[in-house]
């Protein structure tokens, strides 16, 4: 079964500055992507930035980027220019892209709670 | 506005009764899912659907229960049978199940078992 683990229960980064999330996961496939969501106060679940796993460039998408290593399973995510409105949980999440048991599941890490501090 | 809905955004139950919450979506999304999220643990799939008529067991399915009888609604009934209920629970849709496709997530209903 696919595991997603976010080692840091939380986190904190000064408004302006950078902070990297971590994440690593465990699957037996070779074909996936990797997403990470954010989930404001508000509870709404926002997608951040995917990835997959075919891909060897990193993701980015604005001031979120993603460093993909993908022969050590691992899969974190850089928010540069820290901004009041990026506090929130951050979640880590695998899909497989087809075929398996885990086809059309999203299997989510344990979340990281980001706090900005002006 | 396309998007999800869910209702009622805060429930109440007493220790026993059977309740449904709703979840609702306009994106004419043929893929369906629902969601329960505790303190620490991450979000844990409960049931999805691919299609009208079709659902699946996701990795905490006992004590609940779904239907699929139109592509805009997934219902998701908690039963009496559930262990520990209170939770909050989020519904969610993509266009299909292929990983590429992104899964749009509702506002969520937090329920509450006393």
């Amino acid at each position: 079964a696919q595991t997603v683990t976010q080692s840091q229960p939380e986190m904190s980064v000064q408004e302006a500055e950078t902070v990297t999330l971590s994440c690593t996961y465990d699957t037996s496939e070779s074909d996936y992507y990797l997403f990470w969501y954010k989930q404001p106060p508000s509870r709404q679940m926002i997608l951040v930035i995917r990835q997959e796993a075919y891909k060897q460039q990193n993701a980015t998408e604005n001031r979120f980027s993603v460093n993909f290593q993908k022969a050590a399973k691992s899969f974190s995510l850089k928010i540069s220019d820290s901004q009041l409105g990026d506090a929130a949980m951050y979640f880590c999440a695998y899909r497989a892209n087809a075929g398996g048991t885990s086809y059309g599941k999203l299997t989510f890490g344990q979340g990281t709670i980001l706090t900005v501090h002006p | 506005d396309g998007g999800i809905t869910q209702s009622p955004k805060y429930l109440f139950r007493k220790e026993g009764q059977n309740v449904t919450l709703s979840c609702e979506q306009n994106l004419n999304h043929d893929a369906m899912y629902w969601y329960r999220q505790d303190p620490g643990q991450g979000l844990r799939l409960i049931y999805y659907s691919q299609i009208v008529n079709d659902f699946q067991k996701g990795d905490i399915a006992e004590g609940y229960s779904v239907s699929r009888e139109k592509k805009e609604s997934f219902p998701l009934t908690v039963t009496s049978a559930q262990k520990n209920p209170t939770a909050f629970y989020l519904c969610a849709s993509s266009i299909g199940t292929g990983g590429y496709y992104e899964q749009y997530f509702g506002p969520g209903t937090r329920l509450t078992v006393t």
